[in-house]
């Protein structure tokens, strides 16, 4: 039972443009959510994250959106960039529990 | 270098011999987490240790794989009579804390291939 879904395994987008990738949860119960980025042969290095508290976090280029009521989240990287070509992992976690990740989405910026 | 350290970072094994996976967390961090993640697969949760205790390991299979993180020294993930299935990328996490809001940093993994 996957409790965090990624549904696209990958997506193109050009230089320059938005890159917007996509989570979904099933576990109400998870308050703290996570971004982590993964180039082959590395281990994951941590993005960004928000609390269920806020709805919206930025950092530099990179934006987590979340909507609760969906159960949904979503990270933007504006302006996309070559070196943001990797895997993103969403990640998820209740109150004093383990971080549940999905199968992430691999991300290829087109030049 | 004060990241989470994992060795060996290539290791090769015959089917039925043991595999041991070392991971040294950052400075300061006292809570280690281990994930395994198989080809084409997102990572999946091991099992979680503090200093001598193992809090969670719901996510170990019940047989042959064990873990530790003694009072002195590294994590240890051990699989005994490996097989071609245990052939994954396994990647060892450490935190300050376990609470609400806790973020986890990522060793660079430790590559078993069974042959």
């Amino acid at each position: 039972d996957q409790q965090v879904k990624q549904n696209s395994p990958s997506l193109s987008v050009q230089e320059g443009r938005i890159s917007i990738l996509n989570c979904d949860y099933t576990n109400s119960m998870f308050d703290y959510f996570l971004w982590y980025k993964k180039y082959p042969a590395e281990g994951p290095t941590f993005l960004i994250s928000i609390s269920s508290i806020k709805d919206k976090n930025e950092d530099g280029r990179f934006t987590v959106f979340l909507n609760k009521s969906a159960k949904h989240l979503s990270l933007h990287i504006v302006p996309s960039q070559p070196g943001d070509s990797a895997v993103y992992f969403c990640a998820a976690s209740a109150r004093d529990d383990k971080i549940i990740f999905g199968k992430g989405t691999r991300l290829h910026i087109l030049p | 270098n004060a990241g989470v350290m994992q060795n060996p970072r290539h290791l090769v094994r015959r089917r039925g011999q043991e595999a041991r996976l070392r991971c040294s967390p950052m400075k300061g961090h006292s809570h280690v987490y281990w994930y395994r993640q198989l080809p084409e697969e997102g990572l999946k949760f091991m099992v979680y240790l503090q200093k001598e205790n193992i809090i969670d390991e719901s996510g170990m299979p019940k047989e042959r794989f064990s873990a530790e993180f003694p009072k002195e020294g590294p994590s240890i993930l051990r699989i005994q009579q490996v097989v071609r299935g245990d052939s994954a990328a396994y990647f060892c996490a450490s935190s300050l804390t376990f609470s609400s809001g806790n973020t986890i940093y990522f060793g660079e993994g430790s590559w078993l291939t069974v042959v």
